[in-house]
């Protein structure tokens, strides 16, 4: 099992520039998952999938959308991206038993010039 | 509100225990977690503790978890230079998804 990987590990935009970020998992979880992790600060939710066919807000989805395409894909996509945007952007998945475990992707390092 | 507090930075000697500590603010979290974040690497699952338990133990780990103070600490007995890492917190939300709430990470750097 390759657990989930996500595309791009790195990219480069200019500010305006539009990109979408592939997350994919190969564990049959339900629930997927994608945050940003920022220089002191822990992960924090952009936007979420309970199950196939649903999506919703996390505490920072503004400038984001997502989409989740089937069950073992979970896509980010930044319509004009801003500086504000430079981040380190993780997937994640779940089972939707009672602990819950996330598991994560490496990343992916985005910089927004 | 939802806050997960942890120290920035830690530094031990090679071969002794750490101490990472958390202190969180919502008490109605069901699990909390520590992960582990290796340079340039996701976030990897160390270990978890449900809610009404007060220890857990896991070969080198060990997670204390005082409800009353809200406080979680995880030990790494005899401290090796691979453990050198970013240990995040997190809590679980009891209410809607599978929601997770994050510290800001302990940097451990172990040393000779």
């Amino acid at each position: 099992n390759a657990g989930v990987t996500q595309t791009p590990k790195f990219q480069v935009l200019k500010t305006g520039q539009s990109m979408t970020l592939q997350c994919a998992q190969d564990m049959n979880h339900n629930s997927m998952y994608w945050y940003r992790q920022d220089p002191g600060m822990g992960l924090r939710l952009i936007y979420y999938s309970a199950s196939e066919g649903t999506t919703d807000k996390g505490e920072v989805p503004n400038g984001y959308n997502v989409s989740r395409l089937n069950k073992r894909e979970f896509s980010l996509r930044l319509e004009s991206a801003a500086p504000s945007q430079t981040s380190v952007y993780f997937c994640a998945s779940s089972e939707a038993g009672l602990a819950g475990e996330q598991f994560f992707g490496p990343g992916t390092r985005l910089t927004v010039l | 509100g939802e806050d997960v507090e942890q120290s920035l930075f830690l530094s031990v000697r090679e071969g002794d225990s750490s101490v990472i500590n958390c202190t969180y603010t919502d008490s109605s979290s069901t699990y909390l977690y520590w992960y582990k974040q290796e340079p340039g690497a996701g976030l990897q699952l160390l270990t978890y503790i449900f809610s009404n338990m007060d220890m857990k133990q896991d070969q080198r780990l060990t997670v204390l978890l005082n409800k009353k103070d809200k406080h979680l600490s995880l030990r790494i007995a005899d401290t090796q230079t691979g453990d050198s890492a970013i240990y995040f917190c997190a809590e679980k939300m009891v209410y809607g998804y599978n929601k997770l709430i994050f510290g800001a990470g302990t940097r451990l750097a172990v040393h000779p």
